[in-house]
């Protein structure tokens, strides 16, 4: 199995800050990886696909980067719905595997 | 507008089986792969398992921690995708997942809608 590790687990940010999470992959997983967010109670939305391609209307302040086995989600200036975990998912090969999870927080 | 709705969650023993149903609507059903992903409270998300749309047998696939336990079914007719669960553990309980998958159906890429929900707890 593939594993995914995700770092940091989780971080504190003031509003309008620039917030960076990583990704890294066991073995090559090309650009098949997904971003999610998951707000408290709430299932998992789709933020990103193919490592760096933005779902349709999500916002611009949102991007993914990488390829290979090293990952990169940022949020360029932190708004407050943005409080949420966020998860990576390669989907190179099964069986699909997610990171931990990153808990952003306000500080 | 694509929607997902899980039923079929609640209080059950461990040994014993429960059904979980996801009922969709406002997209062709037969034209997706479909996944059931779950969440242990206070914990990350895990994939379940994986079904192919009719067009590529409707195959499935699971993780090896239900693999034997765990059943993915279909029924395109009703837009409803099925997760039998059977010698349920402790260690299954869960909020349970249904998503769409948003690959090409017979390649799983992960999840673009997801339903709200339903909670399965395993307990004597």
């Amino acid at each position: 199995d593939i594993q995914m590790t995700q770092s940091p687990s989780s971080l504190s940010a003031s509003v309008g800050d620039r917030v960076t999470i990583t990704c890294q992959a066991s073995q090559d997983i090309n650009n098949y990886l997904n971003w999610y967010q998951q707000k408290p109670g709430k299932a998992p939305k789709l933020l990103i696909y193919d490592a760096s391609t933005l779902e349709t209307g999500v916002p611009s302040r949102f991007s993914g980067n990488g390829t290979g086995t090293d990952f990169t989600f940022t949020i360029s200036s932190l708004q407050p719905e943005d409080i949420a975990a966020y998860y990576c998912q390669q989907y190179d090969n099964l069986p699909l595997t997610f990171g931990g999870g990153t808990k952003v927080e306000f500080k | 507008e694509v929607q997902l709705v899980e039923s079929g969650g609640g209080l059950v023993q461990p040994g014993r089986s429960l059904r979980l149903s996801c009922t969709t609507s406002g997209f062709t059903f037969g034209d997706y792969g479909m996944n059931w992903v779950r969440q242990a409270p206070g914990k990350g998300l895990e994939w379940v398992g994986f079904i192919r749309r009719k067009a590529y047998g409707g195959t499935t696939e699971y993780a090896a921690s239900v693999k034997g336990r765990f059943t993915i079914s279909r029924d395109d007719s009703k837009s409803i995708a099925y997760l039998q669960m059977n010698s349920l553990k402790t260690e299954d309980a869960a909020v349970y997942y249904c998503t769409r998958d948003q690959g090409d159906g017979n390649n799983a890429k992960g999840d673009d809608y997801w339903g709200q929900g339903t909670l399965v707890t395993v307990s004597s």
